[in-house]
């Protein structure tokens, strides 16, 4: 079975403080791919990253960084230096490596980050 | 492009009322689908198509229908509405092929409430 778990419901940081949202994921599938989505206050979903099993190596966007790692079956996000503009829900994803796949999402973190 | 469109933005319905829910997608993505969130559940996957003709069911496909009759649109259809199906539904895209699972677009969403 194909499960993510998002075990932070919600973040509150001071502007500046560098956060870490947690995803940590379950599947049997040797080939996989794991997203993060933003959900501002708007209501959009806003597609972040996608990152595949077999690459491991860790990302970075500007403040956004993301830390994959296979061992522990986690794919966390970190932004650094936050700012009011991240308030947000995150989602993380998951998704299997056939034709017909479907996307687990995890429940999702809500981050307030306050002036 | 417009990208992933749906409408309406809002509905109000009544118990036992039906209705349709439009998605249109102006990227020729041959996969489509549909989500609902609630509160603490995140995303879950109501029914999906991977092209003209072709739809399975997800997580929670009872009470919805769905058809692809065109690559753009994909509606989802409430048969006879219940409390339990108010929700904010969102529709999404994507690419398919090339043996890799490709990030999904969402469209706005539609708040739907059941009374």
């Amino acid at each position: 079975a194909q499960k993510v778990t998002q075990a932070q419901t919600e973040i509150s940081v001071v502007e500046k403080e560098d956060v870490t949202l947690d995803c940590v994921y379950e599947t049997r599938d040797t080939t996989y791919y794991l997203f993060w989505y933003k959900q501002p206050p708007s209501g959009e979903l806003v597609f972040l990253i996608r990152r595949n099993s077999f690459d491991e190596q860790n990302e970075i966007s500007g403040r956004y960084s993301w830390n994959f790692q296979k061992s522990t079956s986690s794919f966390n996000f970190t932004i650094t230096a936050s700012q009011v503009v991240d308030s947000a829900v995150y989602f993380c994803a998951l998704s299997g490596p056939v034709f017909f796949n479907k996307f687990y999402f995890g429940s999702g973190t809500k981050l307030n980050v306050k002036p | 492009n417009a990208g992933v469109t749906q409408t309406p933005k809002f509905q109000v319905l009544k118990t036992g009322q039906s209705m349709t829910l439009q998605c249109a997608q102006d990227m020729n993505h041959e996969y489509m689908s549909w989500y609902r969130q609630d509160p603490g559940m995140g995303l879950r996957l109501i029914h999906y198509s991977v092209g003209a003709g072709i739809t399975d069911q997800g997580e929670v496909p009872n009470g919805y229908n769905v058809s692809r009759s065109t690559t753009e649109d994909f509606p989802l259809r409430l048969l006879s509405a219940a409390p339990s199906q108010t929700s904010v539904y969102f529709c999404a895209s994507r690419v398919l092929g090339g043996g890799q699972a490709y990030e999904q677009y969402f469209g706005p969403g539609t708040r739907l409430t059941v009374t």
